[in-house]
């Protein structure tokens, strides 16, 4: 058990709904990442929130959004859903922002759009 | 722009055989490296990282990578595999950027192990 809760685990959904992922980081991180994983894509970094900031984004389609709350946990948003969003999706915590921090994941929420 | 590459995408090992999956990186300054290791349906585990200092890091469920930077390689091994080593290996770097960072992830290598 890494200390990183993710729900649901398993989520499907139609074409064009809106559907919210939610992470809670292990106690004391104030880094959360947002990863997807899909088949034809891999393990793609989506974006990372430090202490209730962005701090970095990658390739996240402008219908995703994130945030950290003050509680620390993290939500991200997906919106207008296609057939190819369906991915896994990961959060990750860690206790820094910088690169010598490692990132510990959660099992992950399975989107299926159907 | 930083990457890795496993150019092995299915490995099979017989059970009690040692292992070597293979990592080449991608990056202009030291890299901090990462081995992780997902189980069917599972999340991914951190098995070990390096970041500096001895270039033979240990991990958990005893593995070990080697860093040569000559090589432009983190290879992570086994001296004896157990069935339940069967599962999918991601190799990461991470990259800087802006005020945060980023793994960057390699392909994966799926490992099967014969009984």
């Amino acid at each position: 058990d890494s200390g990183v809760t993710q729900t649901p685990k398993h989520l499907i959904t139609a074409t064009g709904q809106r559907v919210t992922l939610r992470c809670s980081p292990r106690s004391g991180d104030l880094s959360v990442y947002w990863y997807q994983q899909s088949l034809d894509q891999g393990l793609q970094f989506l974006i990372q929130y430090y202490n209730g900031e962005e701090r970095a984004k990658g390739n996240i389609l402008e219908r995703f959004s994130a945030q950290q709350f003050p509680d620390l946990h993290s939500e991200l948003n997906l919106s207008s859903l296609e057939l190819g969003d369906s991915a896994l999706y990961f959060c990750a915590s860690s206790g820094g922002a910088g690169a010598n921090t490692e990132a510990f994941f959660g099992q992950g929420t399975r989107l299926t759009v159907v | 722009a930083q990457s890795v590459t496993q150019p092995d995408i299915h490995i099979t090992v017989s059970e009690g055989a040692s292992l070597e999956l293979r990592c080449n990186y991608s990056y202009g300054a030291t890299p901090y490296l990462f081995w992780y290791v997902q189980s069917p349906g599972q999340g991914l585990q951190l098995l070990l990282k390096y970041f500096s200092g001895d270039t033979l890091v240990q991990g958990i469920k005893g593995f070990e990578a080697e860093f040569k930077r000559s090589q432009s390689s983190f290879n992570l091994r086994k001296p004896s595999v157990h069935w339940s080593d069967a599962a999918e290996y991601f190799c990461a770097v991470v990259r800087l950027t802006g005020g945060g960072n980023k793994l960057t992830f390699g392909t994966g290598t799926q490992l099967k192990v014969e009984l």
